[in-house]
């Protein structure tokens, strides 16, 4: 049973435009939620984080939106650069679960120059 | 500082053989996981462990034992291997403290097992 799905394993988007990758989840437990980016051959690095308390957090040209109500969250790049390129995973943890994160599956974004 | 790292980059293995991946962190984190990540999968928790001396099961746990007997350090044994733990691996460690902290990964074991 996959608790965090990630929907579209793929998305382009041209340069300087916006890129929106979705990630659902269906344990009501999860109060918080990170997004990881990973390049080809390295390991995934930390891209921004939200608590359940909040229902946006921006860091520069990335924002991330909490919809509790739907268990969905999403994750805006505006605007998208080709380095932006790289597979995009959503994780979810909840405080009464210790320490571990459920991660998504993935989605592949391509921004075309 | 290095972060986590990992050893070796890549393996072969032959159904049955047996190996062991070392994960090390230099930045004294509490916590160590080990994830094997399949294409269309994501990323599946193997094994944790939440301090030295300390380990727990994941979500795909079968076929694989770990060790932490030092903090720094978190080994992941295949004792026979099959062609189903071909993957990719990654090891990451995370500090404790708070709830709300992120995991920091390194780059990842190509495991091959033919």
């Amino acid at each position: 049973d996959q608790q965090v799905k990630q929907n579209s394993p793929s998305l382009s988007v041209q340069e300087g435009r916006i890129s929106i990758l979705n990630c659902d989840y269906t344990n009501s437990m999860f109060d918080y939620f990170l997004w990881y980016k990973k390049y080809p051959a390295e390991g995934p690095t930390f891209l921004i984080s939200i608590s359940s308390i909040k229902d946006k957090n921006e860091d520069g040209r990335f924002t991330v939106f909490l919809n509790k109500s739907a268990k969905h969250l999403s994750l805006h790049i505006v605007p998208s650069q080709p380095g932006d390129s790289a597979v995009y995973f959503c994780a979810a943890s909840a405080a009464s679960g210790t320490y571990k994160y459920i991660f998504g599956t993935g989605t592949r974004l391509k921004v075309l120059a | 500082n290095a972060g986590v790292t990992q050893t070796p980059k890549f393996r072969v293995l032959k159904t049955g053989q047996s190996m062991t991946l070392l994960c090390a962190q230099d930045m004294n984190h509490e916590y160590m996981y080990w994830y094997r990540q399949d294409p269309g999968m994501g990323l599946r928790l193997i094994h944790y462990s939440v301090g030295e001396g300390t380990t727990a099961k994941g979500e795909v746990p079968d076929g694989y034992n770990v060790s932490r007997l030092k903090k720094q350090n978190f080994l992941l044994g295949l004792e026979s291997a099959a062609p189903s733990q071909t993957s990719v691996y990654f090891c990451a460690s995370r500090r404790s403290g708070g709830l709300y902290n992120e995991q920091f990964f390194g780059p990842g074991t190509r495991l091959t097992v033919l």
